[in-house]
């Protein structure tokens, strides 16, 4: 099994120019969810998905869109690149334990991206 | 996030205990997670516990719950300079994605 895969893992843009960060994960998890991470600020909820077709906004959703057309694949679109917007970004996947109730979120290795 | 805090950095010497603390603010949560991030790598869950308990053991690692006062700590017993990472604290309340803190640097020195 792949996991959660990330593409691309480094990408660097100008200001105003749009790009998306892909997530695909094999594992036929429910829930998907984005976020960044900035240095002393932790990881911060953009984006999640409870399944396919149903998308909710996080703490800092402004300047990003999300579908989920499919179980697997989950991008994320940045529609007019800013600077404030370099980050590492992260996609997770997780499916809630039927024995132990918790939600085990499993990460990708990260996307690093710079905006000029 | 903002609902989760965490000191920045802790260092010990190699064979010695760490402890890295942890506050929450949902008394909701229904379980807390300690998550490790390696450099240049995505998180990795190192173990959670369940409101309900107190502790939880897990070899080297001992994760105390104090459900009155919000605080989470993760206890690693004999630390080496393989634990150096980032630790992250992290809790789940209604959705179906995590609150994380801001992450405590852990340096272990030889």
């Amino acid at each position: 099994n792949a996991g959660v895969t990330q593409t691309p893992k480094f990408q660097v843009l100008k200001t105003g120019q749009s790009m998306t960060l892909q997530c695909a994960q094999d594992m036929n998890h429910e829930y998907m969810s984005w976020y960044r991470q900035d240095p002393g600020m932790g990881l911060r909820l953009i984006h999640y998905s409870v399944g396919a077709g149903i998308t909710d906004q996080g703490e800092v959703p402004n300047g990003y869109n999300v579908s989920r057309s499919t179980t697997e694949d989950f991008p994320l679109r940045l529609l007019s690149a800013a600077p404030s917007q370099t980050s590492v970004y992260f996609c997770a996947s997780s499916v809630v334990g039927q024995s132990s109730g918790a939600n085990v979120l499993t990460f990708g290795a990260g996307s690093r991206l710079t905006v000029l | 996030g903002e609902d989760v805090e965490q000191s920045l950095f802790l260092s010990v010497r190699e064979g010695d205990s760490s402890v890295i603390n942890c506050t929450y603010t949902d008394s909701s949560s229904t379980y807390l997670y300690w998550y490790k991030q390696e450099p240049g790598a995505g998180l990795q869950l190192l173990t959670y516990i369940f409101s309900n308990m107190d502790m939880k053991q897990d070899q080297r690692l001992t994760v105390l719950l104090n459900k009155k006062d919000k605080h989470l700590s993760l206890r690693i017993a004999d630390t080496q300079t393989g634990d150096s990472a980032i630790y992250f604290c992290a809790e789940n309340t209604g959705r179906r994605a995590l609150t994380f803190g801001s992450g405590t640097r852990l340096q272990v020195q030889p």
